[in-house]
């Protein structure tokens, strides 16, 4: 079955860390770009970062640009985002999603995961 | 602010036709591909359009895109209650090397 499920969201201080996993089933992850997305509770969809099939690139937006970090295991099929020194504007759900065309980036999201909730508070 | 512009709402009765727009600059919609996304309420968007007017399979012919220089448009006719939903353009955005999304547009099938 083709899908991402994502976990390791929770409730977290701000200043605090905390760590995304998405595990990937029924597609070949090693050869996809994969995406973290996230939207803060009543509003749009905010792209927050990218890493390329290999690891090799990986790309952020500025708001999360050195506190959050992407990076993937394509042994075990799974894609993370360790979050560093949390702020309260962090809080969304953060979905994983999957580029649709092999080996390179599109920004195009084919497939996503059903999302978990980060919530930045004291 | 969104790096695309979309409209906040738009709204028209079952049967009709409507369209959304999404405005972009020389960095992003004009020199890469646009996609467009399906939001229902609690749950993951749905890939609708991608590289400007392809359909993924299984998303009906009543959904269309275009693309002309630095603006997209999302076209939906035959329109259902079941459409209403909110709708985002995106693209890759080549000065910010960054993923970027229009605010959102909430459909009204009134």
């Amino acid at each position: 079955q083709v899908q991402l499920v994502e976990s390791g969201g929770g409730v977290v201080q701000p200043g605090r860390s905390l760590r995304l996993s998405c595990a990937a089933s029924g597609f070949t992850f090693s050869n996809y770009g994969m995406h973290w997305v996230r939207q803060a509770p009543g509003k749009g969809l905010e792209w927050v970062a990218v890493i390329s099939y290999d690891g090799s690139n990986k790309y952020y937006v500025d708001s999360v640009k050195g506190r959050f970090t992407i990076s993937r295991d394509n042994s075990n099929n799974t894609l993370y985002l360790q979050m560093n020194t949390l702020r309260a504007e962090d809080t969304a759900v953060y979905y994983c999603a999957k580029d649709f065309k092999q080996l390179v980036i599109r920004a195009v999201f084919d497939l996503w995961g059903q999302g978990t909730l980060v919530t930045v508070s004291s | 602010q969104s790096v695309l512009t979309q409209p906040p709402s738009v709204s028209a009765a079952p049967g009709q036709k409507v369209t959304i727009s999404c405005s972009g600059s020389s960095s992003n919609i004009a020199n890469n591909y646009v996609s467009w996304y399906q939001q229902f309420p609690g749950t993951a968007p749905k890939l609708l359009i991608y590289e400007n007017d392809k359909r993924p399979s299984g998303i009906p012919d009543r959904f269309s895109g275009s693309k002309s220089g630095t603006s997209a448009t999302l076209g939906i006719t035959g329109l259902q209650t079941g459409d209403e939903a909110d709708y985002y353009c995106g693209t890759w955005d080549s000065s910010l090397r960054a993923g970027v999304f229009g605010g959102g547009t909430k459909l009204t099938v009134l």
